[in-house]
Parts: structure tokens; C-alpha cells; sequence
């Protein structure tokens, strides 16, 4: 019954390996986001998808690749991994509508380390 | 200077002590104002969610928001060590049609223990 699940939930690789995190959402949300959370706890967002549509791409490296297949998944593939990759990365979703975003949810994190 | 600032702590209050966390923003553009508890390695969970200026009670737990001076509050009353967690604001401008549709920008966290 989970509402955002991601997987996994650990990831240990080394520097130039590519990975992917998948994310998935029983909540029936038409939005839904790619954080990332340094190693000081902030949070800052990095894409956002609205039924299967990016709207948001914050200023990422374009090693990093999302895509959506459907509105209830969110997946992030990156390239050549680097050093600096290494975070918690947290899918969440919500309802966004005129009068805001509802329900903001998050998933449980991925850890990413990257040696 | 970032757009929204809050105090890392670490904070340590006894058990039962009121806790009052606050933010400061610089975009009055944000409307939707939130706080986050996320607890080590776990994600973070909605505690409160308002909109615009005014006051929120849940249980033990009271959000302000004051939009003429960009500062938001959360009050934890009778607080307890399961309390204890990283407590983190959030806000956004985001609505369906806009630019930064649904984004949150979010404090660093303040760190609270609580101790028996």
C-alpha cells in the first residue's frame, strides 16, 4: 500500500557507470518530481512531470535523463556517474491545480555512492 | 542569498518544552507553505500544509504564516522525544499553468531532539 515507492533503495557504483532509479505512484497524482538532498539535508528540486509531460528542468547536468512512461512513473537515469552524484535522491508526486499543489508526497529516498 | 532560509540548530529542548521552528523567504510569490518531519534515512512527510497568511492547528502541532513579513512558523506543544527529527519548510508559487508549477522550495532543516 505504499504511496511512492522508488527502488532501489541503495545504490553503490563506481565513477562512469551509468544507473537508473525508478519511481512509482498509487496516489492517481498528475505530477510527479525528481529532488535531490545533499549531504547538508537540502532538498532542491531537479525535474518535474506532469502527465508524462517535463515542465520543470532545473538547471541539472544532462547526464541526468528522466522519463516518464506514464503518469504514474517517473524513472532517472544518469551517465558517467560522478563523485559529486553522491546523494539521497527522492521522488515525490502530487495534485497541482489553480489552487495549488496538493498532497505533496515523497518516497523513501535512494542513496546513491558513488566511488 | 537563498530564497529561503532556515536555522540548521541543532535544537535540544526537554520533553514536554514547546518548540518553535521558523523560516524566513524572499520570493512573495510563494502562496503555499509547508512543513516537512523526515527522520533518518526516511523521506519527508507532510505535517502542514497552508495557504496564505493565518494560522493551522493539528493536534500538538500550530503553523503561522505572516506574508507581509515572509516569516513562517510551526509550534510543537508538550513536545515528545518522538518529536525528535529534521524539521524542514517548504514553499511554493506553484500553481497548474505557471512556471514553477507544483515546485517546492525548501529550507536546510532544523535538527530536533527532544530528550526524555
Amino acid at each position: 500500500d505504499t504511496a511512492v515507492s522508488q527502488t532501489p533503495k541503495y545504490l553503490v557504483t563506481q565513477m562512469g557507470n551509468d544507473k537508473s532509479i525508478k519511481c512509482e505512484q498509487n496516489l492517481g497524482h498528475d505530477t510527479m518530481y525528481w529532488y535531490k538532498q545533499d549531504s547538508k539535508k537540502f532538498l532542491k528540486i531537479m525535474f518535474s512531470y506532469n502527465n508524462k509531460e517535463l515542465i520543470i528542468n532545473e538547471t541539472v547536468p544532462n547526464r541526468f535523463s528522466p522519463k516518464s512512461p506514464d503518469k504514474a512513473h517517473l524513472n532517472l537515469h544518469i551517465n558517467s556517474l560522478e563523485l559529486g552524484d553522491s546523494a539521497v535522491y527522492f521522488c515525490a508526486s502530487s495534485q497541482v491545480s489553480q489552487a495549488g499543489p496538493y498532497g505533496y508526497t515523497f518516497g523513501s529516498g535512494t542513496r546513491l555512492t558513488v566511488v | 542569498q537563498k530564497e529561503v532560509e532556515q536555522d540548521p540548530g541543532p535544537l535540544s529542548v526537554p520533553e514536554g518544552a514547546i518548540v518553535s521552528l521558523n523560516c524566513t523567504y524572499s520570493n512573495s510569490a510563494f502562496q503555499y507553505f509547508m512543513w516537512y518531519r523526515q527522520y533518518s534515512r526516511k523521506g519527508p512527510e507532510l505535517l502542514m500544509y497552508t495557504y496564505s497568511s493565518g494560522n493551522k492547528e493539528d493536534g500538538r502541532f500550530t503553523a503561522q504564516v505572516d506574508k507581509s513579513s515572509k516569516y513562517i512558523s510551526l509550534f510543537i506543544r508538550d513536545s515528545q522525544p518522538s518529536d525528535s527529527a529534521t524539521y524542514l519548510c517548504a514553499m511554493s508559487a506553484g500553481r497548474a499553468g505557471g512556471t514553477s508549477y507544483g515546485k517546492l522550495t525548501f529550507g536546510q532543516g532544523t535538527i530536533l531532539t527532544v530528550h526524555p
